[in-house]
Parts: structure tokens; sequence; C-alpha cells
């Protein structure tokens, strides 16, 4: 049973560039939430996709965006990337419905921004 | 105020004692509760979930919820030197799968 899977594992970027990060659930979940983790600190919530809309979104501004897929696989998209941006970027996945279920974390994408 | 607080730390117990968590949070309607675990370098990784007042045992590891208090906390133990990570507490915001995490606190246990 595949857990969750990120790609890619290293990213290094420029100021201004873009960056597209991809997930796939764990099998049988239908759920994916996106989390920015910056050294030192818990996960921050970005937003959390289900059947392909964005369901909740967390503080963060226009420049993230993401998308699902109808596998349930998703993308998180960075615009205009900042120095601020350099942290380690976690996808989380679970099964809609059942009100306080467990997420799943994948391993992480780490980017950095130079 | 953060929607979920914890001790910042870092904690250090020497090994085979008892660590002791803590985590605030700030919405009362709130009612799933998780502690996860963190190793260095890695993604966060499940050890309990609680959603009813009281106590719940694993093993060694105890979650206690106070939800009058709104405080949620994490005992470990006989604390093992293997248990040396950042602990993190998150709290599903009204019940829409909206998980929050706290700041995490590190735990280290010295042999």
């Amino acid at each position: 049973d595949a857990g969750v899977t990120q790609s890619p594992t290293h990213l290094i970027k420029t100021r201004g560039q873009q960056v597209t990060l991809r997930c796939s659930p764990k099998s049988g979940h239908d759920t994916v939430s996106w989390y920015q983790q910056a050294l030192g600190q818990g996960p921050q919530f970005i937003f959390q996709y289900y059947e392909e809309e964005e369901r909740q979104r967390g503080n963060f501004p226009d420049r993230f965006s993401g998308h699902q897929f109808p596998n349930y696989s998703s993308e998180l998209n960075v615009n205009a990337l900042l120095l601020g941006d350099s942290a380690l970027y976690l996808c989380a996945s679970s099964l809609a419905g059942q009100g306080g279920e467990k997420l799943f974390f994948g391993s992480g994408t780490q980017l950095s921004v130079l | 105020q953060k929607e979920v607080e914890q001790n910042s730390g870092p904690l250090s117990v020497p090994e085979g004692a008892i660590a002791s968590l803590n985590c605030t949070y700030s919405d009362r309607v709130s009612q799933s509760f998780f502690w996860y675990r963190q190793y260095s370098g890695k993604s966060p990784e499940l050890i309990m979930s609680i959603y009813s007042n009281g106590d719940k045992e694993d093993g060694r590891f105890t979650a206690q919820l106070n939800k009058a208090s709104q405080y949620v906390s994490l005992l470990i133990r006989d604390s093992q030197p293997s248990d040396s990570a950042t602990y993190l507490c998150a709290v599903n915001l009204r019940n829409n799968n909206d998980m929050r995490f706290g700041a995490g606190t590190r735990l280290t246990v010295k042999p």
C-alpha cells in the first residue's frame, strides 16, 4: 500500500521564479492538504483540496495556488518566489467525511529560494 | 492568540523519566486532537489521537484532554533516547479536516 508520495524531494529556485510541487495521496484517500514548514516551526496550513476544489485555505497569499486531479493527486504552485518561501512543503492526505480523521504526511519537498 | 500553542522548550529529560508536553487551543468547537512526532529532517508521524475528555493510553504514551480548559497534553513514560524528536500538537478546527499545528516542542532524552 503506497503511502503519500511527493516530488521532487529537493528544489532550488531563484527569486521571481515559479515552482510546481506534486503529491499523490495514500491509496483510498480523497483529500489532500498542503503545509509549509519553516525551519524550527510547526507546519502552517496552506490549503486543502477535495473533489477537485479548494475547500479550506490558510493565511497565504494568492501566489500560492493548487489543483487536484480526478485521481486525487494534487499540485501546489507558487508564483513570484520570495526568499521567505524557502521551506519544507508537506503534503498530507486523508479520507473525507470522517470528521477529525488522521493526516498522513509525505516526505516533503525542500524548496530553497536563492 | 494563536490557534494552537505549545510550550516551546526545548525540553530535556534523563532516560527513564517522564516527559510532559503541553498544548492549548483557541477554538472551543474543536473536537479532535492529535500528537505528531517529527524526527529531524523527516515528516510528521501520528502517535496519538484523542477525542474525549480524560486520558488515553497507548503503550508508554498517554494523551490527556480537558476541553473546558482547552488543554491537551502528552506524557511519555520511561523516556528513551529514541524519543528525542519534536512533538507537534495538532487540532482539527471545527471538524472541517482543517488541521492546525503548534510550533512544536523539541524533546531531548539524555542517556
